[in-house]
């Protein structure tokens, strides 16, 4: 168990409106990430972070924003949110910068109507 | 994920051998990684390779690595219906830059 808890773990909302994921890790790892899955695409990085207040892009991070004002806590923000946002979320840790690995959290269904 | 290509469907049976297949493109991959992903939960790490591995073995799972021809391959031994899942293969130098496959789903028949 990484000690990682997504919050909501299903979503429905409706096109336009605002959507807010939480990512909670309780070991203080410095890097974060937000990813989608989505069927025959795999995992696709969103958003990343590697401190507080240190975030970067990934490869799909159009039509998101990201938060972190707390090591624990990391936020993936839809400001207006689409069909084509429906998917997977999931976050994840990098306990180790040497090795790469990730662990991930259990995953989000966000469904937009 | 298009820079990492996984065959989307396996099926076999209890007891038998299964392999995964995966091809990847960026020759300066420093790990290539094999996860396994369980209905409705997270990807959780099987294994991985550092790229200048031919092989790595653990317990049932053995990973092959031809780095010519940028192949990467998961036999899982005595394969178990608890084995049933979607195997992701990934390749990065760091998790910022991590590509991941669309995935296999293995379905294991009794």
């Amino acid at each position: 168990d990484a000690g990682i808890t997504q919050s909501p773990r299903h979503k429905v909302t409706e096109t336009g409106t605002p959507v807010t994921l939480r990512c909670h890790q309780t070991e203080n790892h410095r890097y974060m990430y937000w990813y989608r899955q989505d069927p025959g695409h795999g995992l696709r990085l969103i958003h990343y972070s590697y401190g507080v207040k240190d975030t970067d892009k990934g490869e799909v991070s159009d039509g998101y924003s990201v938060s972190r004002s707390k090591t624990e806590d990391f936020l993936l923000t839809l400001e207006s949110a689409t069909s084509s946002q429906t998917s997977v979320y999931f976050c994840a840790i990098n306990p180790s910068v040497n090795t790469g690995e990730l662990f991930f959290g259990e995953g989000s269904r966000l469904t937009v109507l | 994920g298009e820079d990492v290509e996984q065959s989307l469907f396996l099926s076999v049976r209890e007891g038998d051998s299964s392999v995964i297949n995966c091809t990847y493109t960026d020759s300066s991959s420093t790990y290539l990684y094999w996860y396994k992903q369980e209905p409705g939960a997270g990807l959780q790490l099987l294994t991985y390779i550092f790229s200048n591995m031919d092989m790595k073995q653990d317990q049932r799972l053995t990973v092959l690595l031809n780095k010519k021809d940028k192949h990467l391959s998961l036999r899982i031994a005595d394969t178990q219906t608890g084995d049933s899942a979607i195997y992701f293969c990934a390749e990065g130098d760091n998790n910022n830059d991590m590509r991941f496959g669309a995935g296999t789903r293995l379905t294991v028949k009794p």
